[in-house]
């Protein structure tokens, strides 16, 4: 069975940082690229970042990038998400995502979610 | 970047219905579009990927169609398990964009 596990979230002034985990199982992690998806209250998904399966290649949402860096450790299989310069409009739950197999790669599983709140 | 427009954002409809939803990208995107589904406090879950292919365990009543910058969602009968909140996703390119989402609501 696929379990996504994150872990990290909390509530953090404007201007500081947070680092997600995110511990999976039930796949070969290596195997997969590897995304994080955000949902502000009341609001859609947004796509905030994915990894390949090496960790050779990082994408970013542009509302995030410069501030967050993405990374993965395949010994432990477990994904994070370092979030810098956190913003009021960063507040959301943060969903560590599973990529499909392939050359092109939708989402087939997600985790539980984390919730960030930024707030003074 | 692309762009995912959804059409209407919120539906309100009854047990029975054949409902549609439509997604619109700003670019040709082939057939790299996902649905997924979501109820109130739960985690999204995917219904259909490549545009028109059923995820394993997903009823039959939901189908997908189209290719290039138009499609659309299908439910054919409307079941009370399904009032939710549809997103589509493209997977065409990074970044990844999801359109805004669609509320199925009870009429």
């Amino acid at each position: 069975e696929v379990q996504l596990l994150e872990s990290g979230g909390g509530l953090e002034q404007p201007g500081g940082s947070l680092r997600l985990s995110c511990v999976v199982s039930g796949f070969t992690f290596t195997s997969y690229d590897m995304s994080w998806v955000r949902q502000a209250p009341g609001k859609g998904l947004e796509w905030v970042s994915a990894i390949s399966a090496s960790g050779g290649g990082t994408y970013f949402a542009a509302s995030v990038k410069g501030r967050f860096t993405i990374s993965r450790d395949n010994s432990k299989n477990t994904l994070y998400l370092q979030m810098n310069s956190l913003r009021a409009e960063d507040t959301a739950i943060y969903y560590c995502a599973k990529q499909s197999a392939g050359n092109h790669y939708y989402i087939d599983y997600w985790g539980q979610g984390t919730l960030v709140t930024v707030s003074s | 970047d692309i762009q995912m427009t959804q059409s209407p954002s919120t539906l309100s409809e009854s047990v029975g219905d054949r409902v549609t939803i439509t997604c619109r990208a700003s670019q040709s995107i082939s057939s790299w579009l996902a649905w997924y589904q979501q109820k109130p406090g739960k985690v999204p879950k995917l219904l259909i990927y490549k545009a028109s292919s059923l995820e394993s365990g997903v009823p039959s009543r939901f189908s997908g169609s189209g290719s290039g910058t138009e499609f659309t969602l299908t439910i054919s009968s409307l079941q009370p398990d399904d009032f939710a909140t549809y997103y589509c996703q493209q997977y065409n390119s990074y970044p990844l964009t999801f359109g805004g989402g669609t509320k199925v609501e009870i009429k």
